[in-house]
């Protein structure tokens, strides 16, 4: 069980958007950073978001985040066939004085 | 460009030690946390815990459930980040990722984000 709740699973087909929830707690998301993490089949995951919104160089503005309260949540515009992974959001826990990471939500594009 | 490299990883008995290194390149080793994250088999990931870099005294932390197994260090003048696993259960069974870390603590907020990953190393531990 994580500590911060994402769906399972998403789907959309090409040219759509999608979002992906992430809900938490006040000891984590609301109160600290939100990133969020993309992980290819087979591969290590690579950062996509951090700081709540903020896209590091490289990664497409078609990704997108935001954060409100104990939720945050990432939404991709003009879904591709490449952008089927699996999304991490991860805030740190004051509680753990670490960070915790959702379930993953693996990500379809029909 | 920025590349870690982890590499010991392996086949181990339960209760038994094993200590993965994490080479990095590309950038100034010593001004940088450095954090694991592990991944078992079919999972998601797992924050293992960080060793800060020597500006922020070296400091450690340990996710629960390893505290008191694993412990971390660095070897700054060859860029390689230690991780020794003793004491192992097939629960540590997993893909262990070696990550650059960014940690600001403040009052208000902690900002951090791990911006570079290794390719990982598979530890399995089993009889």
């Amino acid at each position: 069980q994580s500590v911060l709740t994402q769906p399972p699973s998403a789907s959309g087909t090409p040219g759509q958007r999608v979002t992906i929830s992430c809900s938490g707690s006040s000891s984590n998301i609301k109160k600290n950073t939100v990133n969020w993490y993309q992980q290819l089949p087979g591969t290590a995951p690579k950062l996509l978001i951090y700081t709540n919104n903020q896209r590091p160089s490289g990664v497409p503005d078609r990704f997108s985040a935001s954060k409100s309260g104990t939720s945050a949540s990432l939404a991709i515009s003009g879904l591709q066939s490449e952008d089927e992974a699996t999304y991490y959001c991860a805030a740190w826990d004051d509680s753990l004085n670490g960070p915790v990471f959702g379930g993953g939500t693996k990500l379809t594009v029909l | 460009e920025v590349q870690l490299v982890e590499s010991g990883g392996g086949l181990v008995q339960p209760g038994r030690s094993l200590r993965l290194s994490c080479a990095g390149s590309g950038f100034a080793f010593g001004d940088h946390d450095m954090s694991w994250v592990r991944q078992a088999p079919g999972k998601g990931l797992e924050w293992v815990g960080f060793i800060r870099s020597k500006a922020y005294g070296g400091t450690t932390e340990y996710a629960a459930s390893v505290k008191g197994r694993f412990t971390f260090s660095r070897d700054d003048s060859k860029s390689i980040a230690y991780l020794q696993m003793n004491s192992l259960e097939t629960e540590d069974t997993a893909v262990y990722y070696c990550t650059r870390a960014f940690i600001v603590q403040v009052t208000a907020a902690t900002y951090w984000y791990f911006g570079h990953w290794g390719r990982g190393t598979l530890v399995t531990v089993s009889s």
